[in-house]
């Protein structure tokens, strides 16, 4: 079973709407984090947010908040007031374990949002 | 800081030859990984490091190696390359932080075509 599942393979959304991006997750271990990284068509891998599995509070980070439904195993994406720049393949990730360790992370298959004029 | 700095940025290579990544960076991290990217797909976890001298396998470590001299360099080499081994590759580094994020940064890629 994948760990990590995104299940939009790919969007299109209008300038300035807002955009959710879909991920669920799988694993029996308590402690674990989950991540959202941004990759442009230039190909570098941008971290974006974090999400802690006992953070009692979703995560935000300026435009960017993660939308986290623990007993559904979901940890969505939020980009409000989209931008032209925000065009990009979006990634989520997770490491299992309380981290401290150099626990290597699982990612997602990636879903490809294109933000149209 | 420039971060995480990766060479060469690209690479082809026939079947058979030899070539190592230099992955660099300049925060101090105690920890190094080695991932690929292949089409459709998110990044793979090949090998990673705890520290200088220090190094573990990873998902898909078969037919790859690497070393950690100094804490701010980590190679990867791949002493037989095959056509399977056509990647994107990408270096992170992450602080040893415990509770909280660990955050892994993550280098340019290095786009490597093996003929």
């Amino acid at each position: 079973a994948q760990k990590i599942t995104q299940t939009q393979p790919g969007m299109f959304v209008q300038e300035k709407e807002a955009v959710t991006l879909d991920c669920t997750y799988d694993t029996s271990d308590p402690s674990y984090g989950l991540f959202w990284y941004k990759q442009p068509s230039s190909g570098e891998m941008i971290f974006l947010i974090y999400q802690g599995s006992y953070d009692q509070q979703n995560a935000t980070e300026g435009r960017y908040s993660l939308n986290f439904q623990k007993a559904r195993k979901s940890a969505n994406l939020v980009i409000s007031a989209s931008q032209l720049g925000d065009s990009a393949m979006y990634f989520c990730a997770m490491r299992e374990g309380p981290g401290g360790g150099a626990d290597g992370l699982t990612f997602g298959k990636g879903t490809h949002l294109i933000i149209q004029p | 800081n420039a971060g995480v700095t990766q060479t060469p940025k690209f690479r082809v290579l026939k079947t058979g030859q030899s070539m190592t990544l230099l992955c660099a960076q300049d925060m101090n991290h105690e920890y190094m990984y080695w991932y690929r990217q292949d089409p459709g797909m998110g990044l793979r976890l090949i090998h990673y490091s705890v520290g200088e001298g220090t190094t573990a396998k990873g998902e898909v470590p078969d037919g790859y190696n690497v070393s950690r001299l100094k804490k701010q360099n980590f190679l990867l080499g791949l002493e037989s390359a095959a056509p399977s081994q056509t990647s994107v590759y990408f270096c992170a580094s992450s602080y040893k932080h415990r509770g909280s994020t660990d955050t892994q940064y993550f280098g340019p890629g290095t786009r490597l075509t093996v003929l």
